[in-house]
């Protein structure tokens, strides 16, 4: 069953803060893991995504993934409110083909940052 | 540059009518996606295409159809057997094979008159 589970929010922070985004998902076969910014009115835009389990860093951003928990975060430090859009996680299992089928998102978080 | 241009950016629809959305990529991906997004509702997989000429159903193809005719090219249409059209329609793309991360286009918003 596909299924990933994401707070929507809105998480309101004041800016320079650490934010923590986080998802939990059900099905054991996800592999690949990405994190999207989303501004009002444009398309998803590719933040950080891992494959498999650990941590990536780049920049302000920090993705992290427990596969053991079925839980993955996004970390963003000192925010700014540019950082203000909504958070979409995503992921995806290999099909029998080799290939992959889509992506499962979450259905996002709304993050707000206050000057 | 190198993207995934969409259009329009908003479209109307009568009853009745077929529409069909553009997606368009220069990235020379051999992988495209149609998205569905609704508020509260995430995005929701449409139909794929991981080879020119191929394409399979995704969460939610009833009432749409696509074809894949070029590889740059991957339009969607939206039927009048779909009953509640209106919605945010997302197109992406992404390497070979399809499981690498997925680049989107602006998207159309489309709506009833």
């Amino acid at each position: 069953q596909k299924e990933v589970e994401q707070d929507p929010g809105p998480l309101s922070v004041p800016e320079g803060a650490i934010v923590s985004l986080n998802c939990t998902y059900s099905n054991s076969a996800f592999q690949y893991f990405m994190w999207y910014r989303q501004y009002s009115r444009k398309g998803p835009e590719l933040l950080m995504y891992t494959y498999s389990s650990g941590n990536k860093e780049d920049g302000r951003f920090t993705a992290q993934v427990d596969k053991s928990s079925k839980y993955i975060s996004l970390f963003i430090r000192d925010s700014q409110p540019s950082d203000s859009a909504t958070y979409l996680c995503a992921m995806s299992a290999p099909n029998s083909g080799g290939g992959a089928d889509g992506l499962t998102f979450g259905k996002g978080t709304h993050l707000i940052i206050q000057p | 540059d190198g993207g995934i241009t969409q259009s329009p950016k908003y479209l109307f629809r009568k009853e009745g009518q077929n529409v069909t959305l553009s997606c368009e990529q220069n990235l020379n991906h051999d992988a495209m996606y149609w998205y569905r997004q609704d508020p509260g509702q995430g995005l929701r997989l449409i139909y794929y295409s991981q080879i020119v000429n191929d394409f399979q159903k995704g969460d939610i193809a009833e009432g749409y159809s696509v074809s894949r005719e070029k590889k740059e090219s991957f339009p969607l249409t939206v039927t009048s057997a779909q009953k509640n059209p209106t919605a945010f329609y997302l197109c992406a793309s992404s390497q070979a094979p399809a499981d690498w991360p997925q680049h989107f286009g602006d998207g159309t918003r489309l709506s009833i008159l």
